[in-house]
């Protein structure tokens, strides 16, 4: 069971440019998440989504947008990068519900220069 | 809204000592669920206990234990004779049954970092 599955790994992008996180699970969850962590904060949501076809905004949307279509992948895309968007970011899974305990990836570290 | 606060940002012991992390929760609801994630340097985030709102029994899992107590929204780690390879990040986080909006909101406190020492 490979779990939570996140590339790339790291990556630098110029201010301006595109480029999409993969996730995906293998553990038939339905609740995938997006998250964000900027040193000394914490987590931060920034989408989420509780099945095929299903998204939702967490606390910090705004510069991303992300896409369902299957139950084991939920990519998120960055349009435009910013140097605010410069963070190690997290995909998570969980089943059946948020309240149960999280998987999460082994994140991507992303810098935007 | 739901808050969680772990007011101690890094922690300092030597091997073998006992160390207890800190959280503070707020939440206006009676069901509600508390967790505890550990990040060590590598990065990865691990889950190490999950407590719903109706359990106030403490819990030990080895060297690990958490003390909930809603009488004062605190739910705090203690690592007994702690190792090396406790050094890490710990998060505490809260849900809510209903939060607003539909969802079960999971909100992060901001992290103790935890540094043994040999």
């Amino acid at each position: 069971n490979a779990g939570v599955t996140q590339t790339p790994k790291f990556r630098i992008l110029k201010i301006g440019q595109s480029m999409t996180l993969q996730c995906t699970q293998d553990m038939n969850h339905n609740y995938m998440y997006w998250y964000r962590q900027d040193p000394g904060m914490g987590l931060k949501l920034i989408y989420y989504s509780v099945g095929a076809g299903i998204t939702d905004k967490g606390e910090v949307p705004n510069g991303y947008n992300v896409s369902r279509s299957t139950t084991e992948d939920f990519p998120l895309r960055l349009e435009l990068a910013a140097p605010s968007q410069t963070s190690v970011y997290f995909c998570a899974s969980s089943y059946p519900r948020q309240n149960e305990k999280l998987f999460f990836g082994s994140g991507t570290q992303l810098s935007v220069l | 809204a739901q808050k969680v606060t772990q007011a101690q940002t890094e922690i300092s012991v030597v091997e073998k000592e006992d160390v207890t992390l800190d959280c503070v929760y707020e939440t206006r609801d009676t069901t509600y669920y508390l967790f505890w994630y550990k990040q060590p340097p590598s990065g990865e985030l691990v889950f190490l206990i999950r407590r719903n709102s109706f359990d106030e029994q403490n819990e030990i899992s080895g060297r690990y234990s958490w003390n909930f107590q809603k009488s004062t929204s605190s739910f705090n780690f203690t690592i007994t004779a702690s190792q090396v390879v406790d050094s890490a990040v710990y998060f505490c986080a809260l849900s809510e049954e209903f939060s607003q909006g539909g969802s079960e909101k999971l909100v992060f406190g901001k992290g103790t970092k935890l540094t043994v020492n040999p």
